[in-house]
């Protein structure tokens, strides 16, 4: 495979289901995202992972827990969410060096919340 | 607050015509400005990076970028309907670790027919 893949593309989950979205990139990146779009408003970034360690945690709900193991995967583990959290989850990854910053998106997760 | 500004549109323009997409940003200290195309209910999808003053050319797109007016602007040249889609603009800092890329809300284009 190539570029960056998500699974699962849909989820419908309950408020007390616990559930992970998962990314991979394939393009010898090392740093790596996970962004909220909801309608109508711009992306927003909830984690970064450069280099496997966790440098950005943008006042995200603890009900959103991330894991990075490694500078190719990236989880999102979900508990207890509200249906406001209803939305397309974006996994990116780019170069976490150097003079570009292009980030390549993978197909995102839509996640319904019941 | 750091933004990237853009009008929401939609933004209609006949098929073969020039489509202008225009974009501002607050931060004098972005350096590097990217546009990206999202079809309805799909990621978004890099088509375009500019650092420097002036055009960059790529195929039927041509991206424009005045640092000193903080404005960075995306044409299409012959615009087909499959140029149908929200365009965002995005811009980032020097590379840094707590630099991150600010998007705009996008502007949706649509080619008529």
């Amino acid at each position: 495979e190539t570029g960056v893949t998500q699974t699962p593309r849909h989820l419908v989950m309950g408020m007390t289901n616990k559930k992970s979205l998962k990314c991979e990139q394939h393009l010898g990146h090392n740093a790596m995202y996970w962004y909220k779009q909801s309608a109508k408003k711009p992306l927003e970034l909830m984690f970064v992972y450069s280099l496997e360690e966790r440098v950005e945690n943008n006042s995200v709900p603890s009900r959103f827990s991330p894991e990075c193991p490694n500078s190719s995967h990236l989880f999102l583990h979900l508990h207890t969410l509200q249906p406001e959290d209803s939305a397309l989850y974006l996994c990116a990854s780019s170069q976490a060096q150097g003079a570009a910053y292009e980030q390549y998106f993978g197909p995102g997760t839509r996640l319904t919340v019941t | 607050q750091k933004e990237v500004e853009q009008n929401s549109g939609p933004l209609s323009v006949p098929e073969g015509a020039i489509a202008s997409l225009n974009c501002t940003y607050s931060d004098r200290g972005s350096q590097s400005f990217f546009w990206y195309r999202q079809y309805s209910g799909k990621s978004p999808e890099l088509i375009m990076s500019i650092y420097s003053n002036g055009d960059k050319e790529d195929g039927r797109f041509t991206a424009q970028l005045n640092k000193a007016s903080q404005y960075v602007s995306l044409l299409i040249r012959d615009s087909q309907p499959s140029d149908s889609a929200t365009y965002l603009c995005a811009s980032q800092r020097p590379m840094n670790r707590d630099d991150k890329i600010i998007f705009g809300k996008g502007t949706r284009l649509h080619i008529l027919p």
